[in-house]
């Protein structure tokens, strides 16, 4: 089965850049989608398609997808941005959607 | 706007079943296919199920298949797990989500505890 693999946590002070790694075997060829959820909240969309963004989401919020590694890239990092991340594919070998391990991001 | 409400979680012994349903409204639920994903205890995300927008297309994650059975009433706006032989690492928050390749929308979730 396909397996992503991501940082357990990334720490970023207040304004600076926080990015978010995905590594899949050749994930360049698949199309990556991100979620934010936090604490006791249901997950939220807020990059699909590598780099697309739903209504609603801030700019700074962008994403990459190349070679063996995806990245979501967060800017001007906010404390609301405290969440825990998750990168998800769908592959469509198995057409299993696969999640992956998830990062927690702390803004100190 | 679009909602997803799950429902029917608890309490269950090992072995037991369960049935969870989503209600869906704000959109054209015939015309969306539908997901279930599953979060234990301070774990990740698992997908678990997928279901077509006609209910013909099916596929489950290895961990479900054969004990977990996904279905879908257009009629009635609504999506089903029914869930067979469970055991006590099927604890988990229990959530439908919309969407093919990406998952737009999710409900609250619900909680499934399987424990004796």
């Amino acid at each position: 089965s396909y397996v992503l693999t991501q940082p357990p946590s990334v720490s970023v002070a207040p304004g600076k850049t926080a990015r978010i790694t995905c590594g899949g075997n050749n994930i360049g060829s698949k199309s990556v989608h991100w979620y934010q959820q936090k604490p006791g909240q249901a997950p939220v969309l807020v990059i699909y398609y590598d780099s697309d963004r739903p209504s609603g989401i801030p700019e700074r919020f962008s994403g990459s997808n190349s070679g063996n590694t995806a990245t979501l890239t967060i800017s001007r990092v906010e404390a609301g941005d405290e969440a825990d991340y998750y990168c998800q594919v769908w592959d469509s070998s198995s057409d299993h959607r696969v999640f992956g391990t998830g990062t927690k991001v702390t803004v100190l | 706007e679009v909602q997803l409400v799950e429902s029917g979680g608890g309490l269950v012994q090992p072995g037991g079943s369960l049935r969870l349903s989503c209600a869906a409204s704000g959109f054209t639920f015939s015309s969306y296919e539908m997901n279930w994903v599953r979060q234990a205890p301070g774990k990740g995300l698992e997908w678990v199920s997928y279901i077509s927008s006609s209910g013909s297309t099916i596929y489950y994650a290895d961990s479900v298949k054969g004990r977990f059975t996904i279905s879908r009433d257009n009629a009635k706006n609504s999506l089903y797990l029914q869930m067979n032989s469970l055991r006590a690492e099927d604890t988990a928050v229990y959530y439908c989500a919309r969407g093919t390749s990406d998952f737009d929308y999710w409900g609250q979730g619900t909680l499934v505890t399987v424990s004796s």
